[in-house]
């Protein structure tokens, strides 16, 4: 098993330009997320999936799309970068939504917006 | 606003010694606090978890101690080694994984 796989490791944008992280699972996990983390922010919840079709909003949603077509993939969405959207970026998985699930990360996406 | 918040920011312990990480959070619907591991260029890992209604677990070296009434949470590293070094995150769930600010540890030789 592969766990989370998220592509790419590293980005460099341009303010304005959109693009696409993408993340993917081979546990035929339910439950999907993204993370943002900031120094000193921690990891802010995006968005989250519940199952495939079905997607919901996190902390800090702004700027950000996400859609959920099959149980294995969850991409993320910039739609317009900015620079307040450099970060590295966090894609998990756990078995269900409900509590005691351990959640699965990915080694991450270290994105920078010139 | 921070519903879990993380404190120290960093933490510097000698080899042997004792690490501490405090936690508190305010809503009471959390149910479930996770304890994560975070190594340079990878993703958290989850190190150990409690539910409230029992106030402390532990796991070899490391134990959360959990004070429902007041709304706390610690992690204590014991006889910490510098495979130790890396940043904890604490955590609570009720629905939503919200994570606390981080901590980076470091163990010295």
């Amino acid at each position: 098993n592969a766990g989370v796989t998220q592509t790419p490791k590293f980005q460099v944008l341009k303010t304005g330009q959109s693009m696409t992280l993408q993340c993917a699972q081979d546990m035929n996990h339910e439950y999907m997320s993204w993370y943002r983390q900031d120094p000193g922010m921690g990891l802010r919840l995006i968005h989250y999936s519940v199952g495939a079709g079905i997607t919901d909003q996190g902390e800090v949603p702004n700027g950000y799309n996400v859609s959920r077509s099959t149980t294995e993939d969850f991409p993320l969405r910039l739609l317009s970068a900015a620079p307040s959207q450099t970060s590295v970026y966090f894609c998990a998985s756990s078995r269900f939504q409900v509590g005691n699930q351990p959640q699965h990360f990915g080694d991450g996406t270290r994105l920078s917006i010139l | 606003q921070q519903q879990v918040k993380q404190s120290p920011q960093s933490l510097i312990v000698q080899k042997g010694g004792i690490s501490i990480i405090n936690c508190a959070y305010e809503n009471t619907a959390f149910d479930y606090f996770p304890w994560y591991q975070q190594f340079p260029g990878k993703g958290p890992a989850l190190l150990i978890a409690i539910r409230p209604d029992v106030s402390e677990k532990k796991e070899g070296r490391f134990t959360i101690s959990f004070n429902k009434s007041a709304k706390q949470f610690s992690l204590h590293i014991m006889d910490s080694q510098p495979g130790d070094s890396a940043t904890y995150f604490c955590a609570a769930e009720g629905g939503k994984l919200i994570f606390g600010q981080g901590t980076e540890l470091s163990v010295k030789p």
